[in-house]
């Protein structure tokens, strides 16, 4: 498996853009996470999914965000507008309970907005 | 409230010597603990977990784990840092059972610091 696959790698926007980052989870795995983690708040968990339904929304900064979940093998983490302190590193991460208990981080989004 | 703490921002150690990174957490009922390991630009990897069992939990990379449910304390150990091993470790705690909510509660993370 290649594992969770996060797109873009990078990605620089101006304030005001709109933003899309995409996961590809691992097969089979039910549950979702998306992460954003920055130097002064560390790590923290935006929204989850479980099969698909978001289950967990409470970490949702703004209305600027959104998170959508269409099928089990796609979901993506909006930002509309986009604006400066939205700079973070965001993250995916897939798990299957209770085939496993380990969730599987992706690669990461570098969001700079200018 | 599940919560985990990490009280350390940064270890610093020899190569060579054995390192410790510490790791308190607070659940209802029996912890799944987690450590992982995130290098500069990348995502963070998995180390080692504790489910049940064996109170001493082996990992990548010659990591340990040590579980003490007295201390609530599940702290990280090498018998030898290597330069490699400088990166920022994370511990999490998810809940068991009736507390399973799907999540883990991360750690503010620690950075370890292996100096040559």
């Amino acid at each position: 498996d290649a594992g969770v696959i996060q797109s873009p790698r990078h990605e620089v926007t101006e304030m005001g853009q709109e933003v899309t980052l995409r996961c590809k989870p691992i097969s089979g795995h039910d549950y979702l996470f998306w992460y954003r983690q920055t130097m002064m708040r560390g790590l923290e968990l935006l929204i989850y999914f479980n099969n698909n339904v978001p289950i967990d929304d409470s970490g949702m900064p703004e209305d600027r965000f959104s998170a959508k979940m269409p099928n089990a093998s796609f979901s993506t983490l909006k930002i509309q507008p986009s604006e400066p302190r939205d700079s973070a590193v965001y993250f995916c991460a897939t798990t299957a309970p209770p085939f496993t208990d380990t969730q599987y981080f992706g690669p990461g989004t570098r969001l700079t907005v200018l | 409230a599940q919560s985990v703490a990490q009280p350390e921002d940064q270890v610093n150690v020899a190569e060579g010597n054995p390192l410790t990174v510490k790791c308190t957490y607070s659940v209802s009922g029996n912890p799944y603990l987690f450590w992982y390991v995130q290098y500069p630009n990348r995502g963070l990897q998995f180390l080692l977990k504790y489910i049940t069992g064996d109170n001493l939990v082996k990992g990548s990379y010659g990591f340990e784990a040590e579980f003490n449910k007295s201390q609530t304390s599940f702290h990280l150990k090498k018998p030898s840092a290597l330069v490699s091993d400088s990166a920022l470790y994370f511990c999490a705690v998810r809940g068991a059972g009736s507390s399973n909510t799907g999540k883990l509660i991360f750690g503010q993370g620690t950075t370890l610091q292996v100096k040559p």
